[in-house]
């Protein structure tokens, strides 16, 4: 059975402070996928960024960077110098790697920047 | 940018009685997929469908619910007789062609808010 947990409910921060929002997952698959969705206010769910499970190398893009450990299957995420229109509720979720298949969320962190 | 669209963006009805939704995935993608969020919860998945067939589906997934690709482009989710605990966000998501640089990505639409009285 898959599960992902995402331990912080809520967050709160100051704008240019950095956050790192944590996602555990467990699988018994050995080929998986991991997600990141943002769901700011307005509702919608936003693609961030997708990574398989043979690709442990970590990945910057501009202020977000993504940290893989398979050792300890964690799929953390950083914001660095947070901006209030960061604000929203960010989801990591667990997919196989076949085509069609369901993916799996978290119960989301729900994150609030403050000027 | 290609995106995923849905219709209407907010549905009021009566219990008991019929919704559909519908959703435009993103054109060549040939996986699509409805799932939920009741308010202040995490998103479930309802069903994926390819090939005009359903792949998978979650226990939430019963009778009362439907799908269709009615044609090239609308994918349409119906609830039989509605609930009160039907009253949720529904996603529509697609997801490209095996063998395409997004094959395992699925971009999600807006919304509908489903809202049962």
């Amino acid at each position: 059975a898959q599960k992902v947990t995402q331990a912080q409910t809520e967050i709160s921060v100051v704008e240019k402070e950095d956050v790192t929002l944590d996602c555990v997952y467990e699988t018994r698959d050995t080929t998986y996928y991991l997600f990141w969705y943002k769901q700011p206010p307005s509702g919608e769910l936003v693609f961030l960024i997708r990574r398989n499970s043979f690709d442990e190398q970590n990945e910057i893009s501009g202020r977000y960077s993504w940290n893989f450990q398979k050792s300890t299957s964690s799929f953390n995420f950083t914001i660095t110098a947070s901006q209030v229109v960061d604000s929203a509720v960010y989801f990591c979720a667990l997919g196989y790697s076949n085509s069609g298949y369901a993916l799996n969320f978290g119960k989301g962190t729900s994150l609030l920047v403050t000027p | 940018e290609p995106e995923v669209t849905q219709t209407p963006s907010h549905q009021v009805t009566q219990m008991g009685q019929e919704v559909i939704l519908r959703c435009v995935p993103i054109s060549n993608h040939l996986y699509f997929y409805w799932y939920r969020q009741i308010l202040g919860q995490k998103v479930e998945f309802l069903v994926s469908f390819y090939n005009n067939e359903i792949s998978e589906k979650s226990e939430i997934f019963d009778d009362q619910f439907s799908v269709e690709r009615p044609d090239g482009s609308n994918f349409t989710l119906k609830i039989r007789s509605t609930k009160l605990e039907d009253s949720a966000m529904y996603f529509c998501a697609s997801s490209d062609a095996p063998g395409g640089p997004d094959t395992d990505t699925q971009y999600f639409g807006p919304g509908t808010r489903l809202t049962v009285l």
